[in-house]
This record gives structure tokens, sequence and C-alpha cells, in this order.
């Protein structure tokens, strides 16, 4: 059980270039949301997607995409990067509902970019 | 929308002190408020949870407690250790449309001085 897994755990892009964030959980999660990270501003949500076949706009979705490729996987893209997406990128998933404990959100390990 | 304060943002304390971290929220409807630990360079890791229902919640040398009247919540660490130190993040969150919509505050790094 590997729980939240993020790929690539490092990258450097130039401006304009674009990359995906690639995302998995192994958990059987409804839930699963992708939040960018800088210093002095916590989490902050990009997007996140309710369950499969479903997205939605979090706090900060400007120059962001993202697919639910199906119930385990759940991708950013960045289609042309600038340097204000330097940042550390975490995704997370949750498995929502009735239940004690089910609403605790697991992340991965993170993505750090860096933009220049 | 929610909003979480979060209270300090650094906090220094010598080792076997306790530490306190405290934050507010804002939306009534907010019923779950996990607090997550991060140590440089990893993912952030709950640490526990509470629940609307309940007051107080411990965990051995760690404990929540939690206010709904004034809409604020805590963190209670007793007898730091060095292995404390790490940023600490407080959150609110409610059930809405099918998913859980969490708030984070914007951390308070913890460092114990041994």
């Amino acid at each position: 059980n590997a729980g939240v897994t993020q790929t690539p755990k490092f990258q450097v892009l130039k401006t304009g270039q674009s990359m995906t964030l690639q995302c998995a959980q192994d958990m059987n999660h409804n839930s699963m949301y992708w939040y960018r990270q800088d210093p002095g501003m916590g989490l902050r949500l990009i997007y996140y997607s309710a369950s499969e076949g479903t997205t939605d706009k979090g706090e900060v979705p400007n120059g962001y995409n993202v697919s639910r490729l199906n119930k385990r996987e759940f991708s950013l893209r960045l289609e042309s990067a600038a340097p204000s997406q330097t940042s550390v990128y975490f995704c997370a998933s949750c498995g929502v509902g009735t239940g004690s404990g089910q609403e605790t959100q697991y992340f991965g390990p993170g993505t750090r970019l860096l933009v220049l | 929308g929610e909003n979480v304060e979060q209270h300090p943002s650094t906090l220094s304390v010598q080792e076997g002190d306790s530490a306190v971290i405290k934050c507010t929220y804002s939306d009534s409807a907010s019923n779950y408020f996990p607090w997550y630990k991060q140590e440089l360079g990893k993912r952030p890791q709950l640490i526990i949870d509470i629940r609307s229902n309940v007051g107080e919640k411990k965990d051995q040398r760690i404990a929540v407690t939690l206010n709904k009247t004034a809409k604020h919540f805590s963190l209670h660490i007793t007898e730091t250790q060095p292995e404390d130190s790490a940023v600490y993040f407080c959150a609110a969150s409610s059930i809405s449309g099918g998913y859980q919509k969490v708030t984070f505050g914007i951390g308070t790094k913890l460092q114990v001085i041994p």
C-alpha cells in the first residue's frame, strides 16, 4: 500500500514550457486535490476532484489544468510555465464519507518545481 | 468562504517545555479540524484531529481543544523534544457538494531548543 505517490520529485522548466505532474493513490479514495505551498502562504488549493469524472477550481486555478483520469489518478498540467509557478506541489486524497477518519487528507511526497 | 488564522507564525521553546498553537475559523459549517506536522522537505502528515462534537482530544504528549462558540481550536504539545521541531498546520473543513472542503492556516514553525 503505497498511499499517495507523485512524479516527478523535482523539475526545472524554462518560462513557456509545459509539463504534467502525476499523482496516484491506492486507497480507493473518491476525492483528490492539488495544492501549492509557498513560504508564508500555507497550502493553497489549485483544483480538486470530488469523484471520478468531476473536477473543480480551487483558490488559485489560473495557469493550471487538471485531469481525473480514473479513480486512482489525478494529473496537474502547466501549459505555459511562469516563474510565479515556482513552488512545491502536493497532491492529496481523501475518503470522504460518513465513517470516522474518512475525512483525513493524505498527502503525496510533493513535487518541487523551479521555473526559470 | 472559510478563513483560518493561525498564531504564532514562529515559536521557540526549550526542550521539556510546552508549546501551544492557536487557530481561529470563521465558517460555522466547519466540523472537522485536523492538525498536520510537516518536517523539512517532507509531506504534511496528520498528527491529531478533532470533530465538532468533541471539546478535547489527547494522544500521548499531544492534545487539541475546540471551542465551537468562539470558533477557535488549539494544539498543545507537552514535554517537547527536539524531534517535535517542524511546521504545524491547522485546518478547518466541512463536507460540501460531496467533497471535503479544507482551509489551512499559514503554519507555525516550532523550534525546540535542546
